[in-house]
């Protein structure tokens, strides 16, 4: 079965302080894709990033990384020099080969207080 | 903006009623999702369509219908509506030539209010 766990309910931090956001995955693929999307106050999901479960090198994309650690099942995402702009709700996802359908962690409100 | 269209934006209806959601899936992609989510069950996957045809199905009501027309674009129906399915309706769409691993793109969604 896939499972994705973002233990995470609820995060504040103070602009421009670095945050992480954490999520762990469960499958028995060998082949799955990780994925990140954030949903800002406005409603819409936006995509972050695509992950390979053959890639397992950090990417780094302006003030946002990512950590895939295929030994621990997870795949981290920080938010460097935090701004009240990142205040979102953020979503972790999981796509394997089995099952073909998307199945998404229950999300971390990140707010940003400036 | 994803390229992905839903509407309409908002919708309030009253239990009991009928409505139906609409979706435009960016250029290019076959595939179409339909997904669920409320405050208290998060982001529930629906339905799934590929090129016309239902390819996968999530925790989809017996109430709840799709189908994905010849131009690729979807209709979401919902009936018999409860206090319960208010909600926000998201389509998302992809090229889904991996097998269902491809990027999904969202909609901006419908919000549905039932009253």
């Amino acid at each position: 079965a896939q499972k994705v766990t973002q233990a995470q309910t609820e995060i504040s931090v103070v602009e421009k302080e670095d945050v992480t956001l954490d999520c762990v995955y469960e499958t028995r693929d060998t082949t799955y894709y990780l994925f990140w999307y954030k949903q800002p106050p406005s409603g819409e999901l936006v995509f972050l990033i695509r992950r390979n479960s053959f890639d397992e090198q950090n990417e780094i994309s302006g003030r946002y990384s990512w950590n895939f650690q295929k030994s621990t099942s997870s795949f981290n995402f920080t938010i460097t020099a935090s701004q009240v702009v990142d205040s979102a709700v953020y979503f972790c996802a999981l796509s394997a080969n089995t099952g073909n359908q998307f199945y998404f962690g229950t999300g971390t409100s990140l707010t940003v207080i400036p | 903006d994803s390229g992905v269209t839903q509407t309409p934006k908002h919708l309030i209806t009253a239990t009991g009623q009928r409505v139906t959601l609409r979706c435009s899936p960016r250029s290019g992609d076959l595939s179409v999702y339909w997904y669920q989510q409320s405050l208290d069950q998060g982001l529930q996957f629906l339905i799934q369509y590929y090129n016309g045809e239902e390819r996968a199905k999530g925790n989809i009501l017996e109430r709840f219908s799709a189908q994905q027309f010849p131009d690729l674009h979807s209709e979401l129906n919902l009936s018999s509506l409860e206090l319960g399915d208010s909600a926000l309706y998201f389509c998302a769409s992809s090229v889904d030539l991996a097998g269902g691993t491809d990027t999904q793109y969202f909609g901006p969604g419908t919000r549905l209010t039932v009253l």
